[in-house]
């Protein structure tokens, strides 16, 4: 069954230094989504991604925080400077554009540890 | 007031123990409800997902929302030791590219 992975598992990185997290959506799938999740709290939306342009972004996804869709596989979310506060798990979504409602399907996420 | 409440727990019931799990949720426009289970440091999984006001059954799983009063449930019947997760309802406004708005979650042991 085809799903949506995610690299790294596990990424420590110091305050101030630029990550990038990798995605593979489902390979059929037109819309993309970073969402995140800070230990105990709830699953909050980043971005979504659509014909190679965001379609629409949250708050939390200001200057510091940029999506890229490279080479027709992958999905990247790229942080430039990180911060404490970035330390969460962060999760790829995937769907694609047919009849009513689609199903998201999520990745097993990245967990983001800014020391 | 928060877009959507839901009850952290955790919550701990016997093998076999009917479980209902609720949301409630302050913005009228939303029109998809799902439900999300969450295995630990696994992605969120869509479990079932129901349309405007009423019922849906699969399996063990019945999902429920009442718009009227911005109130959605999950029942499980039967519960099993593997239905031990967390558990997220999620909305939507509309079928097409919106952002899904989650729940905190509510994390479930079910002890055999």
């Amino acid at each position: 069954e085809p799903e949506v992975t995610q690299t790294p598992s596990h990424q420590v990185t110091q305050m101030g230094q630029e990550v990038i997290l990798r995605c593979v959506p489902i390979s059929n799938h037109l819309y993309f989504y970073w969402y995140r999740q800070i230990l105990g709290q709830k699953v909050e939306f980043l971005v979504s991604f659509y014909n190679n342009e965001i379609s629409e972004k949250s708050e939390i996804f200001d200057d510091q925080f940029s999506v890229e869709r490279p080479d027709g596989s992958n999905f990247t979310l790229k942080i430039r400077s990180t911060k404490l506060e970035d330390s969460a798990m962060y999760f790829c979504a995937s769907r694609t554009d047919r009849g009513s409602y689609n199903e998201q399907f999520f990745g097993p996420g990245t967990r983001l540890t800014v020391l | 007031q928060k877009e959507v409440e839901q009850d952290p727990g955790p919550l701990s019931v016997p093998e076999g123990a009917i479980v209902s799990l609720n949301c409630t949720y302050s913005n009228s426009a939303f029109q998809y409800f799902m439900w999300y289970r969450q295995y630990s440091r696994k992605g969120p999984e869509l479990l079932m997902y129901t349309y405007s006001s009423g019922n849906k059954e699969d399996g063990r799983f019945t999902a429920q929302v009442d718009k009227s009063s911005k109130y959605i449930s999950l029942f499980i019947r039967d519960s099993q030791p593997s239905d031990s997760a967390t558990y997220l309802c999620a909305m939507v406004r509309d079928s097409g590219n919106t952002p899904l708005v989650f729940g905190k979650g509510t994390r479930l042991s079910v002890i055999a």
